[in-house]
């Protein structure tokens, strides 16, 4: 079983509607969980962070997190083309980040 | 510009070559991460320092590769005897040594074996 798991996708969603990625996770032990965006390429970048359950919101982004259930979801408000990009979930369970292999979102204009 | 920086950008070296990649982390970050990325998959773990002592390496780790952090600071990952294989991203990561704390990216070395 993989650490971290995701939707490969392609996810398409069109400009102004909300972008919901998801991405589940293996060890219980994890404590920290980053979301990545990653454009074609070039290297992730990141977008936001969450350690304690329940959500986080920055901007136009939200960070959802229940550990009881050991899933973690990046919501994206107000999709626009340039959010067009592959989304990593990346958790620690240990002294090293393991990611997921990202979901590819389009935004349609 | 105080990013991760990594060098060189590309690189394209005939099977059976050495290669190799430098990373400069962010100046403050002691813990420095090496992952490899290729087409449709998420970044790999390859190894980490924690200042110049080398904490852990994937079980994955081909012994024709070796990392070195001589000072604490910038680092190399050499390849030797270059497959093709081992096309794919090089990524350089650094973060400070707190538990929670998230990882930064350089823009990545971009290997070729031909």
């Amino acid at each position: 079983q993989k650490e971290v798991e995701q939707n490969s996708g392609p996810l398409s969603v069109p400009e102004g509607a909300i972008a919901s990625l998801n991405c589940t996770y293996s060890d219980r032990g994890s404590q920290s969980f980053f979301w990545y965006r990653q454009y074609s390429g070039k290297s992730p970048e990141l977008i936001m962070f969450i350690y304690s359950n329940g959500d986080k919101e920055d901007g136009r982004f939200t960070a959802q997190l229940n550990k009881a259930s050991q899933y973690v979801s990046l919501l994206i408000r107000d999709s626009q083309p340039s959010d067009s990009a592959t989304y990593l979930c990346a958790v620690i369970p240990g002294n090293q980040f393991y990611f997921g292999t990202g979901t590819s979102l389009t935004v349609i204009p | 510009d105080t990013g991760v920086s990594q060098n060189p950008r590309h690189k394209i070296t005939k099977r059976g070559q050495n290669v190799t990649f430098r990373c400069d982390p962010i100046s403050e970050h002691n813990r420095l991460y090496w992952y490899r990325q290729t087409l449709g998959q998420g970044p790999e773990f390859l190894t980490y320092f924690q200042n110049e002592a080398q904490l852990e390496k994937s079980r994955l780790l081909s012994d024709r590769f070796s990392a070195e952090r001589p000072k604490g600071s910038f680092s190399t990952l050499e390849i030797q005897r270059t497959e093709q294989g081992d096309s794919a991203m090089y990524l350089c990561a650094s973060n400070l040594p707190h538990r929670n704390t998230e990882a930064f990216f350089g823009q990545g070395t971009r290997l070729t074996v031909v």
